[in-house]
C-alpha cells in the first residue's frame, strides 16, 4: 500500500458545483498535512495547510480525519480557473520531508 | 508566500554532459531545501534533502554520485546531474522549508527545471 493515496480522477464538474477530494495516508503517526495545486507543467503551489480543527479559506475547506487517516479538500462554487491537479502532501515522519500523492485532476466545465 | 527561484527553467543537453540547476530563496533564508523529480503524469518524488553547511541526505535509490547537491549558503542550493542520460530527462523541482510555529513548517516550491537529455 502506498503511503499516500489519491484518486487520480479526472473529476469533471460543471461551473458552480461543489467537489470534494480525499487523500488517505498509511502512517498513523503523520503530523503535518497540506494541499497543493499544480497546473500543467508548473510547480506545485501551496493551497492550504490542514489542521486538526480543519480550516477554511474562501471557497476551499480542508479537513483532517485522524481516525480514518485521511484528509479532504472541498471546493465550493467551482470556477473554470480551479481546473488543475490537486496534490496532497504528508509529513509522515516529522522530519519535514513530504510524501506526495499522485494528485487528483479536476476539470471544471463551462 | 515565500518566493523560490530556479535556474534554468529548461535545458536540453547531450547525453554524457553535466547539468547544474540552481535553487534560490529570494526573500528568506532556507537552512533546508529539498530536491524533487517528477516524471510525466506521476507525482513528485523526493530525491534528497539539502542542508546548509552539511552533506545532503539522499532518498533510497537516488545515486549521490550522480546527483550532486551543494548547499553553500542560506539562500542557494545546487543540483548537478552528472553524465546525464535520456532516462534522467524529467522535471526537477526544488523547495525551501519555511519555518513556522511548532508543527506549521511549510515548503514553497521553485518553478522547476525541465531537463531533456538527447
Amino acid at each position: 500500500r502506498k503511503e499516500v493515496e489519491q484518486d487520480p480522477g479526472p473529476f469533471n464538474v460543471p461551473e458552480g458545483a461543489t467537489v470534494a477530494f480525499n487523500c488517505t495516508y498509511s502512517n498513523s503517526a503523520s503530523q503535518s498535512f497540506f494541499w497543493y495545486r499544480q497546473d500543467c507543467r508548473k510547480e506545485p503551489k501551496l493551497l492550504m495547510s490542514v489542521y486538526s480543527s480543519g480550516n477554511e479559506d474562501g471557497r476551499f475547506t480542508a479537513q483532517l480525519n485522524r481516525a480514518s487517516q485521511y484528509i479532504s479538500l472541498l471546493i465550493r462554487d467551482s470556477k473554470l480557473s480551479d481546473s488543475a491537479t490537486y496534490l496532497c502532501a504528508v509529513d509522515s515522519s516529522g522530519t519535514y520531508k513530504y510524501i506526495f500523492g499522485t494528485g487528483t485532476r479536476l476539470k471544471v466545465l463551462a | 508566500g515565500a518566493v523560490v527561484s530556479q535556474h534554468p527553467s529548461w535545458v536540453i543537453c547531450k547525453s554524457g554532459t553535466s547539468v547544474k540547476i540552481e535553487c534560490r530563496s529570494l526573500d528568506f533564508q532556507a537552512t533546508t531545501m529539498f530536491w524533487y523529480r517528477q516524471f510525466p503524469k506521476q507525482s513528485l518524488m523526493l530525491m534528497a534533502t539539502s542542508n546548509e553547511g552539511s552533506k545532503a541526505t539522499y532518498e533510497q535509490g537516488v545515486e549521490k554520485d550522480k546527483f550532486l547537491i551543494n548547499h553553500a549558503s542560506l539562500t542557494l542550493s545546487t543540483l548537478t546531474v552528472t553524465s546525464a542520460h535520456p532516462e534522467d530527462s524529467s522535471f526537477y523541482i526544488c523547495s525551501a522549508r519555511v519555518r513556522g510555529a511548532i508543527g506549521t513548517d511549510t515548503q514553497y516550491f521553485g518553478p522547476g527545471t525541465r531537463l531533456t537529455v538527447l
